[in-house]
């Protein structure tokens, strides 16, 4: 199975400054037709999770541009420009290109 | 708007069954494939398994073969995850998402949780 590995684990950000979290899989993700299919979740304190980004950096239809995504073959990252109250939960990376299909540990944005 | 409604979780004694169920509307679920996954509590999330758009293919994570089986009634517009054998490790929070192209989830109900406990 594709192991993802997100770091960090915790993230305390002040509000209005960036953060960035990292996603590293265990082999290349992508596939055959060229595609790369990493995604990227975000799932608010008693919420179900929300789709943010697609194939590495398709924002979501509603998603802030605040939010952005980037990487190839085994190393990705997702960006948050300025981080604002609502941004506070859990954020998951997720491979879509190989069976079973597999998700990141998950990194927790917070509040300083 | 896509709405998904899971429905049938509970408490169940290990090595029982439960179906789990999922009400899908606001757009064509016969053309959509469906997803089961889950969250143990404190947990993240586990993929569990994927039904194609017209039934033809199906997968499931290593841990649920030959224990779990995914369907769906297209004429109920209704996705089901039939659990058998439950073991004390499957008590999560299941949900249902639609599939976007590219097997990629997008839509997710609020879930439903179930506990395997003696």
């Amino acid at each position: 199975d594709v192991v993802m590995t997100q770091s960090p684990l915790s993230l305390p950000v002040t509000l209005g400054q960036p953060a960035s979290i990292s996603c590293r899989s265990s082999q290349s993700l992508v596939y055959s037709d060229g595609n790369t299919y990493l995604n990227w979740f975000q799932q608010r304190p008693g919420q179900s999770p929300r789709r943010l980004i697609y194939k590495v950096s398709n924002r979501d239809s509603g998603v802030p541009d605040r939010f952005s995504g980037s990487g190839s073959g085994t190393d990705f990252t997702l960006k948050i420009s300025r981080v604002e109250a609502e941004d506070v939960g859990l954020y998951y990376c997720m491979q879509t290109t190989h069976w079973p299909l597999t998700f990141g540990g998950g990194t927790q944005v917070e509040i300083k | 708007q896509v709405q998904l409604v899971e429905s049938g979780g509970g408490e169940v004694q290990p090595g029982r069954s439960l179906r789990l169920s999922c009400a899908a509307s606001g757009f064509k679920f016969r053309n959509a494939g469906m997803h089961w996954l889950r969250q143990a509590p404190g947990k993240g999330l586990e993929w569990v398994a994927i039904i194609f758009y017209d039934g033809s293919n199906k997968y499931y994570t290593d841990s649920v073969k030959g224990r779990f089986t995914i369907s769906r009634d297209d004429s109920k517009n209704t996705l089901y995850l039939q659990m058998d054998s439950l073991r004390d490790e499957d008590t999560a929070v299941y949900y249902c998402a639609r599939s976007s192209p590219w097997v990629i989830p997008d839509y997710w109900g609020q879930g439903t949780l179930v506990t395997v406990s003696s």
